[in-house]
């Protein structure tokens, strides 16, 4: 089986741009979840889709928004970003609405100048 | 309070030894943990999963449990330079949110 991909790998934003992202899960994954990574915060949830239903949100602002389509692909949005934005942005899937086990995706790197 | 966390290290051990990488976690009616690997530049792969007090073993690699004392460890036996990474420890908490620590740093010295 395929792992999970992530488009693009690499991107350079400058502030006040908007990035979107896109996550295609394994397949017959379900749910997909998207994290944050920074050096110094760590890995942090941004929010979980299941069924093209967003279950969960972490605390992040309103410009940090996503979806899911009903082939179970997602994609993230960012509007307005800021400096504080640089992350490697992860996407996970999981099988079943429990999400037992996340696989994690290579990630895409965002780097906003 | 962070829900979970880690010491950050980094903790090295020499190539044989016995690594230990501790994880504490806030949410008492937790059930899940996870332990994952990351190597430096890459997304985080996953070791182990262990849902019950104990230990579970695979490999070389011991997950322990004490929902008691909200603490998960893990141990690499015989640790090899390919060890080196960073050990992020995960809890699925109520709500079904993952929840990860900052993770350990962990060098292997041959």
């Amino acid at each position: 089986k395929a792992g999970v991909t992530q488009t693009p790998r690499y991107l350079i934003k400058t502030r006040g741009q908007q990035v979107t992202l896109s996550c295609s899960p394994i397949s017959g994954h379900r749910s997909v979840s998207w994290y944050q990574q920074t050096p110094g915060q760590g890995l942090q949830f941004l929010f979980e889709y299941f069924s093209e239903t967003q279950r969960n949100k972490g605390n992040f602002p309103g410009r940090f928004s996503g979806r899911q389509f009903s082939n179970s692909r997602s994609e993230m949005n960012v509007s307005t970003l800021e400096l504080g934005d640089s992350a490697l942005y992860l996407c996970a899937s999981s099988f079943g609405p429990n999400q037992e086990t996340q696989y994690f995706g290579p990630g895409t790197r965002l780097l906003v100048l | 309070q962070k829900e979970v966390e880690q010491n950050s290290g980094p903790l090295s051990v020499p190539e044989g030894a016995i690594a230990s990488l501790n994880c504490t976690y806030s949410d008492r009616v937790s059930q899940s943990f996870f332990w994952y690997r990351q190597y430096s530049g890459k997304s985080p792969e996953l070791i182990m999963s262990i849902y019950s007090n104990g230990d579970k073993e695979d490999g070389r690699f011991t997950a322990q449990l004490n929902k008691a004392s909200q603490y998960v460890s893990l141990l690499i036996r015989d640790s090899q330079p390919s060890d080196s990474a960073t050990y992020l420890c995960a809890v699925r908490s109520t709500g079904n949110q993952f929840y990860f620590g900052t993770g350990t740093s962990l060098t292997v010295i041959p």
